[in-house]
């Protein structure tokens, strides 16, 4: 399984775009993206998936280089509710899939 | 609405006792998934099953065991609970596919 690393921890204010990225060099062929959220207190929330490029959904972005080496999730206008910790997972699609989970990114959205 | 359900949000058990944990999901999944998350230390996996009798070790297996006899039910056992083994537990299933995976609510064991 590619190892990920993202960064511990970000700060952001209401209203601004923020962007996570998060660095997964050994990614494989057929590994896919996948981004959680993480509020206190609740199991993780499925925010988005991709493969490559660009994928868009009500919630977020994914933005995926040529190389896959790395992504970064992007949410527009943030507001307090996004403060959460965001996970990237990377893992094989068609097989089954053991969901392994780094440490995450601590995003705190203040006023 | 897809439910992952988890039979206690919080319970308290003595040292020695053995533990039953119960995960319940509704959406006919054949991926399983128990994690505990521990403050620092993120979430990490104990098991996962992706059929039914079927399990693998996930990152932290040692001092658990699962059954998995139903389809829609994976249960987590603690043979004999110790205080290390206070934290958060959180149950997930998934499709075969691998494209979205639910969580249940979580429940808080404290073993004293």
């Amino acid at each position: 399984l590619a190892k990920t690393t993202q960064p511990i921890s970000m700060d952001s204010y209401e209203g601004q775009e923020v962007n996570i990225t998060c660095s997964h060099n050994n990614i494989a062929t057929n590994d896919y993206i996948t981004w959680y959220q993480q509020f206190p207190s609740q199991g993780p929330r499925f925010i988005i998936q991709g493969y490559k490029t660009k994928v868009t959904n009500e919630v977020a972005s994914l933005f995926i280089p040529a190389d896959r080496k790395s992504s970064t999730l992007s949410l527009p206008r943030v507001s307090l509710s996004d403060t959460a910790v965001y996970y990237c997972l990377v893992g094989d699609i068609g097989g089954y899939n053991k969901l392994i989970f780094g440490a995450g990114t601590r995003l705190a959205v203040h006023p | 609405d897809v439910k992952v359900t988890q039979s206690s949000r919080y319970l308290v058990k003595r040292t020695g006792e053995k533990v039953f944990l119960e995960c319940v999901q509704d959406m006919d999944h054949e991926n399983m998934f128990w994690y505990r998350q521990d403050p620092g230390l993120g979430l990490r996996l104990i098991y996962f099953s992706y059929d039914v009798k079927m399990k693998e070790k996930g990152d932290i297996p040692e001092g658990y065991s699962v059954s998995r006899e139903k389809k829609e039910r994976f249960s987590l056992i603690l043979e004999s609970a110790s205080t290390n083994q206070t934290s958060m537990y959180l149950c997930a299933s998934g499709n075969r596919e691998g494209t979205e995976a639910f969580f249940g609510q979580g429940t808080r064991l404290t073993v004293v």
